[in-house]
């Protein structure tokens, strides 16, 4: 089975704090994504890697930065946490076998988050 | 119009019935389809991926493809009241290496004892 885990079920940080939200997964996943999960907005995707050292923007980059240096874990970074990152985090890998991914994504247990 | 499009429900069906499940989606030439149960205050789990038109089915799970309609269906048979949850569905974009899914807002289903 896939396992994906991530640092911290909650949280709760200050506004202007740097936060650090670190992802792992055990299965050998090339694909590594982060998303956070408002209610009525759904899941919208900050950024994601397909290799180490890599990154793409997703929807919603503003505001976050990440970090890939080995292949099982991806961190996302709040450089200066607002009270509108207030959310869920969800992170989740995917394979790609011979260049061709299956797009099948597995989720960690989530980060809820508190800026206050 | 949103790429991938669910009625919020909340959907409440009567435990032993058929839940059914509707997603419609805009971009015509997606390729990959998938749905995620997801429990209040948890995160999602994959429970159907369906790549040909047609039905899949896994356990009380079916899975309905129509391309041509551009919906995908998600049926649960003999429903239970661990099936209360929020469904997400899941399309993969169809540019070239495109790794990326867009997820719909979900529906939530109640199953009623």
């Amino acid at each position: 089975d896939v396992k994906v885990t991530q640092s911290s079920r909650y949280l709760v940080k200050r506004t202007g704090e740097k936060v650090f939200l670190e992802c792992v997964q055990d299965m050998d996943h090339e694909n590594m994504f982060w998303y956070r999960q408002d209610p009525g907005l759904g899941l919208r995707l900050i950024y994601f890697s397909y290799d180490v050292k890599m990154k793409e923007k997703g929807d919603i980059p503003e505001g976050y930065s990440v970090s890939r240096e080995k292949k099982e874990r991806f961190s996302l970074i709040l450089e200066s946490a607002s009270t509108n990152q207030t959310s869920m985090y969800l992170c989740a890998s995917s394979l790609r076998l011979a260049g061709v991914s299956s797009y099948e994504q597995y989720f960690g247990p989530g980060t809820r988050l508190t800026v206050t | 119009q949103k790429e991938v499009e669910q009625n919020s429900g909340p959907l409440s069906v009567p435990e032993g019935a058929i839940a059914s499940l509707n997603c419609t989606y805009s971009d015509r030439v997606s390729q990959s389809f998938f749905w995620y149960r997801q429990y209040s205050g948890k995160s999602p789990e994959l429970i159907m991926s369906i790549y040909s038109n047609g039905d899949k089915e896994d356990g009380r799970f079916t899975a309905q493809l129509n391309k041509a309609s551009q919906y995908v269906s998600l049926l649960i048979r003999d429903s239970q009241p661990s099936d209360s949850a929020t469904y997400l569905c899941a399309v993969n974009p169809p540019n070239f290496g495109n790794e990326k899914l867009t997820f719909g807002t979900g529906t939530r289903l109640t199953i009623i004892p």
